[in-house]
């Protein structure tokens, strides 16, 4: 168990929606990211938030949106669904500001199924 | 862009066998490069975290050395078990970006 916690393990939504995905970091982690695993793709990343604020952005579509609240606690938000956003996303948590020099701590991700 | 290349894609190993893989990266304001394990219906799981020219880790059977100047990390299990089963992924960041730019990974299989 790596203490980070992703809430739904797996999602099924119709094209056009909006789905919100949750990420609690480990206890004392301050930066979250979120990447996305599609089929046959390596984990593309979508966001980093590190203590509340927006620290750097890969390539995430304007359909997506994500924030980091007070408690640390992580949202994505994918709205206007396509079939192509099927995918797998992952949250991950690390201590520092960088993240880069230390480990990152991966959830159980989401199984996003647009259908 | 950044690419991250890892190779093979695959690999089939015989238990008892060792076995290695390669990672390879831009060279240019290297900051660190990263190891993760990755078992089937479970997350990645961090192996090594290396910074340095020359560095060379180590866990268990699993090791890890570093050419920053050229840009390759070698990832080496000895003697492989069944539980080395996963894809072992790998991941680079450079000064100035934050984020981790992953490879798709080496997809190692353990024959019994």
């Amino acid at each position: 168990d790596s203490g980070v916690t992703q809430t739904p393990k797996h999602l099924i939504t119709a094209t056009g929606q909006r789905v919100t995905l949750r990420c609690s970091p480990r206890s004392g982690d301050l930066s979250v990211y979120w990447y996305q695993q599609s089929l046959d793709q390596g984990l593309q990343f979508l966001i980093q938030y590190y203590n509340g604020e927006e620290r750097a952005k890969g390539n995430i579509l304007e359909r997506f949106s994500a924030q980091q609240f007070p408690d640390l606690h992580s949202e994505l938000n994918l709205s206007s669904l396509e079939l192509g956003d099927s995918a797998l996303y992952f949250c991950a948590s690390s201590v520092s500001v960088t993240g880069l020099g230390t480990e990152a701590f991966f959830g159980q991700g989401t199984r996003l199924t647009v259908v | 862009i950044l690419n991250v290349e890892q190779s093979p894609q695959s690999l089939h190993v015989q238990e008892g066998d060792s076995t290695n893989f390669t990672c390879s990266f831009p060279s240019s304001n290297f900051y660190a490069l990263h190891w993760y394990r990755w078992e089937t219906a479970k997350s990645p799981e961090a192996l090594f975290v290396m910074t340095l020219n020359g560095d060379e880790k180590k866990k268990g059977r699993i090791s890890a050395t570093l050419n920053t100047k050229e840009g390759y990390s070698y990832l080496y299990i000895k003697g492989s078990q069944p539980e080395d089963s996963a894809t072992y992924l790998c991941a680079f960041s450079n000064f100035g970006n934050e984020k981790l730019t992953f490879g798709t990974g080496t997809r190692l299989t353990i024959i019994p």
